[in-house]
């Protein structure tokens, strides 16, 4: 298996701007992940999905932040409209039932 | 929300020095506690998973130890290498839970 791929790898964006992480969990993973690394808090955890359903969106900073997992292979992390404290590296991550997550390589978010 | 310290927050070392740093969580409703490796520029690698009380896990010259009762595991790193330098996450897994909660970090940096 190829790893869980996301994309695009960097993102340079103005503020204002709507943006889009795409990830692809690990095949026959049921847990997906969404993390975002800042200086002040580390990883921080922003949604988490089991079988593709939202369990748990309590770390999603703003109504800007959203996320979709329309089926087992895909998961989007939007960001409407962008603002530069925004800016970040995003991480998913992939888990089969509690076992270890296996992250991506990461999205590192300009908003300028 | 599960408090998960790591200490100590950085740490440098000689090439070839032994070194040791702490997790420490809380004890109750226990269920398994995961350490990553964590190369600046890189995703998250995990290294272990620890779920019984008095387990040690060992992977080369990096090994850990688990104490349940009062919450804390240690990683040894015998011999440390300049390759070993990473950050190194610990994070508890609850019973109940579907989430891995991580901690800050310990940084290690190596000097040849």
């Amino acid at each position: 298996d190829a790893g869980v791929i996301q994309s695009p790898r960097h993102e340079v964006t103005e503020m204002g701007q709507e943006v889009t992480l795409r990830c692809k969990p690990i095949s026959g993973h049921d847990y997906l992940f969404w993390y975002r690394q800042t200086m002040m808090r580390g990883l921080e955890l922003l949604i988490y999905f089991n079988n593709n359903v939202p369990i748990d969106d309590s770390g999603m900073p703003e109504d800007r932040f959203s996320a979709k997992m329309p089926n087992a292979s895909f998961s989007t992390l939007k960001i409407q409209p962008s603002e530069p404290r925004d800016s970040a590296v995003y991480f998913c991550a992939s888990s089969f039932t509690s076992g270890s997550e296996y992250f991506g390589p990461g999205t590192r978010l300009t908003v300028t | 929300i599960l408090n998960v310290e790591q200490s100590p927050q950085s740490l440098h070392v000689q090439e070839g020095d032994s070194t040791n740093f702490t997790c420490s969580f809380p004890s109750s409703n226990f269920y398994a506690l995961h350490w990553y490796r964590w190369e600046t520029a890189k995703s998250p690698e995990a290294l272990f998973v620890m779920t019984l009380n008095g387990d040690e896990k060992k992977k080369g010259r990096i090994s850990a130890t688990l104490n349940t009762k009062e919450g804390y595991s240690y990683l040894y790193i015998k011999g440390s290498q300049p390759e070993d330098s990473a950050t190194y996450l610990c994070a508890p897994f609850q019973g109940g839970s579907e989430k891995l909660v991580f901690g800050k970090g310990t940084k290690l940096t190596v000097n040849p």
